[in-house]
């Protein structure tokens, strides 16, 4: 069946360090895919999508393209800031049945 | 708009005790859904709704009931709470029924629950 792999955490970095979180997947479809976060103690939320290949979802300074020939969608942005500490989770969408697979999800430390 | 909205938000169950997290949400969103959440195994997907009266199985149903008898509220109901449901759960919701994630439907996510059953 479908799935996602996320690279193990957590991730360390200082502030202003280029940050990079590799995800890729396996689907028989078309998926799209989705990168969600979570601040400490709260519920998850959408940080940005791309639902066909070579489509880049950006939001809040991070980025992610998808790209089909690798089956990856990793997610990068240039200069992270400790407001970024969080866990990070890349999704696809199953749409024959209604399911998000969920990668394990990466947790993200910055240290000023 | 509350968005989702998720009661208790802490909550101890001795074994064997049964009790239902509420789930409610204002968005007029047909799909609806329950997650666990386990260290290192992200989310996985316990029961989901398209819609009001239709409700079917996720990844790890046992142990758990739903019902969907209005669009607004999904609430899960733990029958005999064991430690194995010791957890974190979620509930989330999104617009579209139409491939959910229909083309990339963004899912709503309550603030959690967080269950102890010792």
């Amino acid at each position: 069946g479908d799935s996602v792999t996320q690279m193990e955490g957590p991730v360390t970095l200082s502030e202003e360090a280029f940050l990079t979180i590799n995800c890729t997947y396996t689907a028989t479809g078309y998926p799209s895919l989705f990168w969600y976060v979570q601040y400490p103690g709260e519920g998850l939320q959408l940080l940005l999508k791309a639902t066909k290949a070579d489509d880049k979802g950006s939001n809040k300074g991070f980025e992610a393209t998808y790209r089909k020939e690798t089956t990856s969608f990793h997610l990068e942005k240039g200069s992270v800031q400790v407001s970024d500490s969080a866990v990070y989770f890349c999704a696809l969408s199953d749409d024959s049945n209604y399911q998000l697979i969920w990668g394990a999800g990466t947790k993200l430390i910055i240290k000023p | 708009n509350a968005g989702v909205t998720q009661t208790p938000k802490f909550q101890v169950l001795k074994t064997g005790q049964s009790m239902t997290l509420q789930c409610a949400q204002d968005m007029n969103h047909e799909y609806m859904s329950w997650y666990r959440q386990d260290p290192g195994m992200g989310l996985r997907l316990i029961h989901y709704s398209v819609g009001a009266g239709i409700t079917d199985q996720g990844e790890v149903p046992n142990g758990y009931n739903v019902s969907r008898s209005t669009t607004e509220d999904f609430p899960l109901r733990l029958l005999s709470a064991a430690p194995s449901q010791t957890s974190v759960y979620f509930c989330a919701s999104s617009y579209s029924i139409s491939g959910p994630l229909g083309g990339g439907d963004e899912q709503y996510f309550g603030p959690g629950t967080r269950l102890t059953v010792t």
